[in-house]
Parts: structure tokens; sequence; C-alpha cells
């Protein structure tokens, strides 16, 4: 089954600075990559969907990227603010159907 | 966006009791989706609910343990029985448009 790796560590970083997120996966090669945000208490919110045959995609201040040779995706939040703080998750459709299997998730700190 | 809201919003239950919980959305959706994200832990799928039909359930969750309800495309219910302090989790439902997977706030449960 496919296995993903989100850092454990949380990631504290100043504000004003980018902040990278790292999500590796094993095993198969997802159609689609996704990225989500989860604030405490709450369910996690959809951010960016990034398919098998683009190398990056970007939305107002974040940048995801797709290295399937890697296997492995990037999640870049520019020009930080202390609102980014929450907890980033990675998810990626199983192998036969449509569900998601999500990684443990990186929290991210940005200090002011 | 759809509205997804979850009741009750946290309970505190006393083991070999049941818990439901109910998930609504305000427009039709085809699945529903029911996870359980332990502390400190990536989100689980544990089954997956569509209209008039039986829940399918994955690998390590079984009907008679969390029984799912899908009485229209609006509702559904997920039912934790005979709880032991293992269940102590945040049940979360969850449905999809197209790729994007929206989620409700989740239901924390303690069980003592």
């Amino acid at each position: 089954s496919q296995k993903i790796e989100q850092n454990s560590e949380a990631l504290n970083i100043q504000e004003g600075k980018t902040a990278t997120l790292t999500c590796n996966y094993t095993n198969y090669s997802p159609a689609y990559l996704q990225w989500y945000r989860q604030d405490p208490g709450r369910g996690p919110v959809f951010l960016l969907l990034i398919r098998e045959n683009e190398k990056e995609k970007r939305k107002e201040r974040l940048k995801v990227t797709f290295d399937t040779t890697l296997k492995q995706s990037l999640f870049h939040i520019t020009a930080s603010q202390p609102a980014d703080s929450a907890t980033y998750l990675c998810a990626l459709p199983m192998e036969y159907g449509n569900k998601l299997v999500f990684g443990a998730g990186t929290i991210l700190r940005v200090k002011s | 966006s759809a509205v997804i809201s979850q009741k009750p919003s946290r309970d505190i239950c006393q083991r070999g009791t049941s818990l439901t919980i109910q998930c609504q959305v305000d427009s039709q959706v085809t699945m529903m989706f029911w996870y359980r994200q332990q502390p400190g832990q990536s989100l689980t799928l544990i089954a997956t609910a569509n209209q008039g039909s039986e829940a399918t359930y994955e690998s390590g969750f079984v009907i008679d343990k969390f029984p799912i309800s899908r009485p229209n495309l609006t509702f559904s219910t997920l039912t934790v029985s005979n709880m032991s302090p293992e269940d102590s989790s945040i049940y979360l439902c969850s449905f999809r448009v197209v790729d994007e997977q929206y989620f409700g706030p989740g239901t924390r449960l303690t069980v003592t």
C-alpha cells in the first residue's frame, strides 16, 4: 500500500521567509497529489492539487512542485505570515478507486 | 462551496456505550467518507458511504463496530459502538467534488 512521509518535526520560520514542506511517497505513482491545511480543532481544508504531468502549480503565495522521479512533492509558502501557522497535510489517491491517503502532516509555525 | 456540519462537536463517553455522529451537507453528494484522526496522527479512512447501499469499510474497520447510515444524499451517520479508550479520536466526515475533498469540523470523542 502507499506510504506517505512528511517531516514529523515542526518547522519554525521567521515571518517573511519562505516555508518549504516536503512530502515523499513510496510504491505506485499517483495521478495527482493534494495539499491541505488543518488548524487545531478543525477539519482539513483543500489548498492545491497538482497532476503527474505538471511540474509546478501556483496559487497566490503558494507553490507546489511534483517530481515523479524522486517521488516527492514540495510545498512552498512565500512571504510567510503568522496566520500561515497550521498543520499541512499531503494526500494521494489510493492505487485503486478514488479514496485519499493522507500523510501525518507537518506543523508550521511562523514567528513575527 | 458546500457547507458540511457535524454533531456533536465533542463528547465524553463511558466505555461500553455507543455514540452516533451526524454529518449534514448543504448540497447533494454521491459519496461520503468517514475518517478517524488519532492525536498527532494522520487521517485514516474508516469507510465510504453511498446512498442506498451498504458502506464499504477499509481494512481494520468492521460494520459491527462502526455502523454507518446514508439515508439520503445530504446526510450520514457514523456510530462508534461498544466504545473503549482506544476509540478516543477525532472523527471527520467528508465528501468530494471532482478532485477536491471537503471535511466537516470533526467530532472529538473521549472514552473514559
